[in-house]
C-alpha cells in the first residue's frame, strides 16, 4: 500500500540549511503529486504547495515563496523540501503528503525541523 | 485564520455522540470541492478518516460518518470511545488561493 517515508529529526541554527527527504512505496511514483504540509507547534496544517511528480513542476502557497525549494529523484521515487536561511520561526513538524482526493492520500510520518541558537 | 472554520475544541463522554462542523465559503466548499477528514492521534501524523464527505476508507469504523450542508460539512462520531480523543482537521480546495486548504483542527477530548 502507499507509503511515504521522510527522513529524521533536525536540530538547525538559524541562517542555517535543511533538505527534508521524502521516499515513496507501494505505488508508482508518478501517479500522484507529491504536496508539503507544515505543522507549528500546537498549531493546525498549513499547506505549503507541491510538486507534480510527472514534469517536476513546483507550486508554492502564499507565504512559501522565496526560502522554500521542492525538488524530486524520480529514479529512488524520492521527494526533498529544502529550506534556505532558516528562522526560528520555521520550527515544526513538515509533512509530505499525498492529497489526491482518494481513499490513498496518507501524510509520512513527518520530520521535526528545529531551529535554535 | 484557517479558511475553512473548525471549533478549537470539543469534549464528550463515552457513548456519547459529537458533532465537529467546518464551515468554508463559496470559493471552496461551496464551489463544489469535496470535504476529507483526517484524525490525529497524539504524537502521530494525521491520516486519512473519510474521503469525499462520506466515504470511509477500509478500517474506519462505522461510528464515523460525515456529510455536507451549503458551505459546511460535518463528521459525526457516535458511540465515542477513549480512542477517539484526537484532533480532528478537515481539508478541501479554494479556487481564489489556488491551492489545498485546512480546518483549523479540533481537539476531541473524551471525558
Amino acid at each position: 500500500q502507499v507509503q511515504l517515508v521522510q527522513s529524521g529529526s533536525e536540530l538547525k541554527k538559524p541562517g542555517a540549511s535543511v533538505k527534508v527527504s521524502c521516499k515513496a512505496s507501494g505505488y508508482r511514483f508518478t501517479t500522484y503529486g507529491i504536496n508539503w504540509v507544515r505543522q507549528a507547534p500546537g498549531q493546525g496544517l498549513e499547506w505549503m504547495g507541491w510538486i507534480n511528480t510527472n514534469t517536476g513542476n513546483p507550486a508554492y502557497a502564499q507565504g512559501f515563496t522565496g526560502r522554500f525549494v521542492f525538488s524530486l529523484d524520480t529514479s529512488v521515487s524520492t521527494a526533498f523540501l529544502q529550506i534556505t536561511s532558516l528562522k526560528t520561526e520555521d520550527t515544526a513538524v513538515y509533512y509530505c503528503a499525498i492529497l489526491h482526493g482518494t481513499y490513498n492520500d496518507y501524510l509520512g510520518q513527518g520530520t521535526l525541523v528545529t531551529v535554535s541558537a | 485564520q484557517s479558511v475553512l472554520t473548525q471549533p478549537p475544541s470539543l469534549s464528550g463522554a463515552p457513548g456519547q455522540r459529537v458533532t465537529i462542523f467546518c464551515t468554508g465559503s463559496s470559493s471552496n466548499i461551496g464551489a463544489g470541492h469535496d470535504v476529507h477528514w483526517f484524525q490525529q492521534l497524539p504524537g502521530a501524523a494525521p491520516k486519512l478518516l473519510i474521503n469525499r464527505y462520506i466515504n470511509r476508507p477500509s478500517g474506519v469504523p462505522d461510528r464515523f460518518s460525515g456529510s455536507k450542508s451549503g458551505t459546511s460539512a460535518s463528521l459525526v462520531i457516535t458511540g465515542l470511545q477513549a480512542e477517539d480523543e484526537a484532533v480532528y482537521h478537515c481539508q478541501s480546495y479554494d479556487n481564489r488561493l489556488s491551492g489545498v486548504i485546512f480546518g483549523g483542527g479540533t481537539k476531541l477530548t473524551v471525558l
